[in-house]
């Protein structure tokens, strides 16, 4: 079966550092998004992407993220510069439509991210 | 706005059926969805149900939707120390590109 892949699956760094989570959606989806848990809270949409661009970003994505699309298969996330509150584990979710009925969204095993 | 609840935590017995509710605030929501997320690992689709059904089963699951409350609910019957797990509703609400919305989820422990 089909796989959302994430690497690495768990980075540790110092607050101020950049990051980069990086995802390899499934082959033929045309529709990339990242989410993330914090520990014990809802899991929160980030980001959608589609036709190498942003489709729609919700209120936590502000100027210090970035996500893109560098070749034909990887999705990355960049954080230039984490804080403390960015400690969570990140979800990276690819679909084939807009609104995938059968498959629903299928996520990646996620990253956990821990800024100290 | 969009908004989805769900109770935190639910106990059962091993055997016993387990029912999992939530709520939703948006109507014109077209699929609705349960992930299941174990221990340390991803989100993993369990079922899903068009709003223009009613109930749907799935072997040992059972999805009903209640559009007029705006409720969803997730039976599980004759369930199993490996069903403990976090269960998460989550809807894909109209407008935009139809991001999933997810609730808080609820931790299920079942027990000998």
């Amino acid at each position: 079966e089909p796989e959302v892949t994430q690497t690495p699956s768990h980075q540790v760094t110092q607050m101020g550092q950049e990051v980069i989570l990086r995802c390899v959606p499934i082959s033929n989806h045309l529709y990339f998004y990242w989410y993330r848990q914090i520990l014990g809270q809802k899991v929160e949409f980030l980001v959608s992407f589609y036709n190498n661009e942003i489709s729609e970003k919700s209120e936590i994505f502000d100027d210090q993220f970035s996500v893109e699309r560098p070749d034909g298969s990887n999705f990355t996330l960049k954080i230039r510069s984490t804080k403390l509150e960015d400690s969570a584990m990140y979800f990276c979710a690819s679909s084939e439509h807009r609104s995938s009925a059968h498959y629903g969204y299928t996520f990646g095993s996620g990253t956990r991210l821990t800024v100290v | 706005g969009e908004d989805v609840e769900q109770s935190l935590f639910l106990s059962v017995r091993e055997g016993d059926s387990s029912v999992i509710n939530c709520t939703y605030t948006d109507s014109s929501s077209t699929y609705l969805y349960w992930y299941k997320q174990e221990p340390g690992a991803g989100l993993q689709l369990l079922t899903y149900i068009f709003s223009n059904m009613d109930m749907k089963q799935d072997q040992r699951l059972t999805v009903l939707l209640n559009k007029k409350d705006k409720h969803l609910s997730l039976r599980i019957a004759d369930t199993q120390t490996g069903d403990s797990a976090i269960y998460f509703c989550a809807l894909v609400f109209s407008g935009g590109y139809n991001k999933l919305i997810f609730g808080a989820g609820t931790r299920l422990a079942v027990h000998p």
